[in-house]
């Protein structure tokens, strides 16, 4: 049982240029989400989905989109990469009220 | 809108030197609270969630309390291993599809020297 995997775990992209973060769980989850931790800031919300074809923007959305066209998957694009945008990210996922299972994280340095 | 505070930033302890971590929260209409370990380079992990006012839940070396504005995280005679920053979290009543969302608070970073 594989519980939720990230796919890439590094990557370092050029101001401008875009990419996809994958995200990928296997419990059947409804809930999915997706977070940025910074140093002393803890996580933000920057989309999450409630199940495959829903998705809403959380608190920190600009500069991201989502899509989730199955429950499994819910891939996290970013366009026009920032500096503002060196992170580490964080797929999550969830069933109702109980406690999310967070993936191993993509950290990303924009330069 | 729901805010989480933690406290203190570090905590330092000496092997077996009980302690607790705070986290004090405002949220419209608690729907759960939640703490996870977070281990240097990897996802946050986990522990309990708390669902009312009065509950506790318990966890090897680890006590969760809730209260109506805060939680604390008890730890009992920690080893090196109980090493981690530690996040807490809320789920609130925003009604909708937004259940099931987190606001974290920033973590305390929690060292144990043998």
């Amino acid at each position: 049982n594989a519980g939720v995997t990230q796919t890439p775990k590094f990557r370092i992209l050029k101001i401008g240029q875009s990419m996809t973060l994958q995200c990928a769980q296997d419990m059947n989850h409804n809930y999915m989400y997706w977070y940025r931790q910074d140093p002393g800031m803890g996580l933000k919300l920057i989309y999450y989905s409630v199940g495959a074809g829903i998705t809403d923007k959380g608190e920190v959305p600009n500069g991201y989109n989502v899509s989730r066209s199955t429950t499994e998957d819910f891939p996290l694009r970013l366009e026009l990469a920032a500096p503002s945008q060196t992170s580490v990210y964080f797929c999550a996922s969830s069933y109702g009220r109980a406690g999310y299972t967070f993936g191993s994280g993509t950290r990303l340095t924009v330069v | 809108e729901d805010q989480v505070t933690q406290s203190p930033e570090a905590l330092r302890l000496q092997e077996g030197e009980s302690s607790s971590l705070n986290c004090s929260y405002t949220v419209s209409g608690l729907r759960g609270l939640f703490w996870y370990r977070q281990d240097p380079g990897k996802g946050p992990e986990f522990l309990f969630t708390l669902y009312s006012a009065g509950e506790e839940k318990e966890k090897e070396r680890l006590k969760a309390t809730l209260t109506k504005k805060e939680s604390f995280l008890h730890i009992t005679a920690p080893k090196p291993e109980d090493s981690a920053t530690y996040l807490c979290a809320v789920s609130g009543d925003a009604g909708g599809t937004s259940y099931g969302k987190l606001t974290f608070g920033q973590g305390t970073i929690l060292t144990v020297h043998p």
